[in-house]
């Protein structure tokens, strides 16, 4: 079986470009989180969807991240413009219901010069 | 204090030692506790659950957790040089009508053969 697929696996940008990450859940889940993790401040969540509805935000930094999910099998999450301090791996998981047991991807890697 | 806190380590280990992985939570989490295991470049998996207070063994792991004194631990019997990894602990943290994960920052182990 595939688990949660993301893309793409690294990206290397320049401060000011957009970035898009994208996110596969497993097949049948309902809920879908975004992560990012770095050295400081570990694993933090940013967002979590709930059959393709965001629920809740709150994790999002700023209002230069946004998330959607227009549909059951794919998000994204964008951060437009993009800072070095945006570098970081973000992770997309997902359970077959809220509360059930997360499925990480293997992440994105995000350096952004 | 942090939802999730997790302030020891890093730790080493001889191999066939048992290693014990702490953490502790405040009030504000809701009464169940995940530990979950990220090899270095990985994206982190689930080992063990617990809801309940006392021990709960799967294997060479052992979760306990303990509620007046607020923390869980996992205990992993005859450490294996495969066992190094971080462990993060994880906590529902209640927000409004919903509730997120929280994770610690994790510990990283390292058993030597």
């Amino acid at each position: 079986d595939a688990g949660v697929i993301q893309s793409p696996r690294h990206e290397v940008t320049e401060m000011g470009q957009e970035v898009t990450l994208r996110c596969k859940p497993i097949s049948g889940h309902n809920s879908l989180f975004w992560y990012r993790q770095t050295m400081m401040r570990g694993l933090e969540l940013l967002i979590y969807f709930n059959n393709n509805v965001p629920i809740d935000d709150s994790g999002m930094p700023e209002d230069r991240f946004s998330a959607k999910m227009p549909n059951a099998s794919f998000s994204t999450l964008k951060i437009q413009p993009s800072e070095p301090r945006d570098s970081a791996v973000y992770f997309c998981a997902s359970s077959a219901a809220f509360g059930a047991t997360q499925y990480f991807g293997p992440g994105t890697r995000l350096l952004v010069l | 204090q942090k939802e999730v806190e997790q302030n020891s380590g890093p730790l080493s280990v001889p191999e066939g030692a048992i290693a014990s992985l702490n953490c502790t939570y405040s009030d504000r989490v809701s009464q169940s506790f995940f530990w979950y295991r990220q090899y270095s470049g990985k994206s982190p998996e689930l080992i063990m659950s617990i809801y309940s207070n006392g021990d709960k063994e799967d294997g060479r792991f052992t979760a306990q957790l303990n509620k007046a004194s607020q923390y869980v631990s996992l205990l992993i019997r005859d450490s294996q040089p495969s066992d190094s990894a971080t462990y993060l602990c994880a906590a529902p943290l209640s927000t409004g009508a919903n509730s997120k994960l929280t994770f610690g920052k994790g510990i990283t182990l390292s058993v030597r053969p």
